[in-house]
């Protein structure tokens, strides 16, 4: 069975810095995806960034970008330039990458709040 | 821009009672998910439907769960005697591949309260 694990429960950052969410993981695949996703105050979750797990490159989007250790099971998100609009909870997410498999394993989410 | 639209937003249920929570998925999506958080906890997957079956679903989803897709743009989820465990934000959403090799989008949430 695969975990995730979001060991920071709140979070906050000044507006314009820099933070990090962490994440780890564990799984027996060697073949899967993981995923950032952000939930605003009272809105969709909505996707912030996948990176998959055969490729070493980080994947970035914008100001987001992570710190991708596969051998360490460890997905951590930057969030660069913080901004209002980024308060929210985040979660870290995992997925096999098998044909016709669609379980998606969450953690519990780290709440973030920027402050001005 | 297209969304998933979840209604109710609130459903406050007595314990024992059916409640049913509809979901709009994206119109050109082909896939389908309900999840749940229970407050404070992890958000849970429920159960994945494709091609009008199951394609997925987890331990939590036993009989007392079931999903229907009625008439090609509804999709809902039906506990038919609701426990006070049930209790939870009740999250659909839907996407156009296979997770994995897209982006899905998810609703708004139900959040059901069983007394």
């Amino acid at each position: 069975a695969q975990t995730v694990t979001q060991s920071q429960p709140e979070m906050s950052v000044q507006e314009a810095e820099t933070v990090t969410l962490s994440c780890t993981y564990d799984t027996s695949e060697s073949n899967y995806y993981l995923f950032w996703y952000k939930q605003p105050p009272s809105r969709q979750m909505i996707l912030v960034i996948r990176q998959e797990a055969y490729k070493q490159q980080n994947a970035t989007e914008n100001r987001f970008s992570v710190n991708f250790q596969k051998a360490a099971k460890s997905f951590s998100l930057k969030i660069s330039d913080s901004q209002l609009g980024d308060t929210a909870m985040y979660f870290c997410a995992f997925t096999r990458n098998s044909g016709g498999y669609q379980k998606v394993t969450f953690g519990i989410g780290t709440k973030l709040q920027v402050i001005p | 821009e297209p969304e998933v639209t979840q209604t109710p937003s609130h459903q406050v249920t007595q314990m024992g009672q059916e409640v049913i929570l509809r979901c709009v998925p994206i119109s050109n999506h082909l896939y389908f998910y309900w999840y749940r958080q229970i407050l404070g906890q992890k958000v849970e997957f429920l159960v994945s439907f494709y091609n009008n079956e199951i394609s997925e679903k987890s331990e939590i989803f036993d009989d007392q769960f079931s999903v229907e897709r009625p008439d090609g743009s509804n999709f809902t989820l039906k506990i038919r005697s609701t426990k006070l465990e049930d209790s939870a934000m009740y999250f659909c959403a839907s996407s156009d591949r296979e997770w994995a090799n897209t982006e899905a989008f998810f609703g708004q949430g139900t959040r059901l309260t069983v007394v």
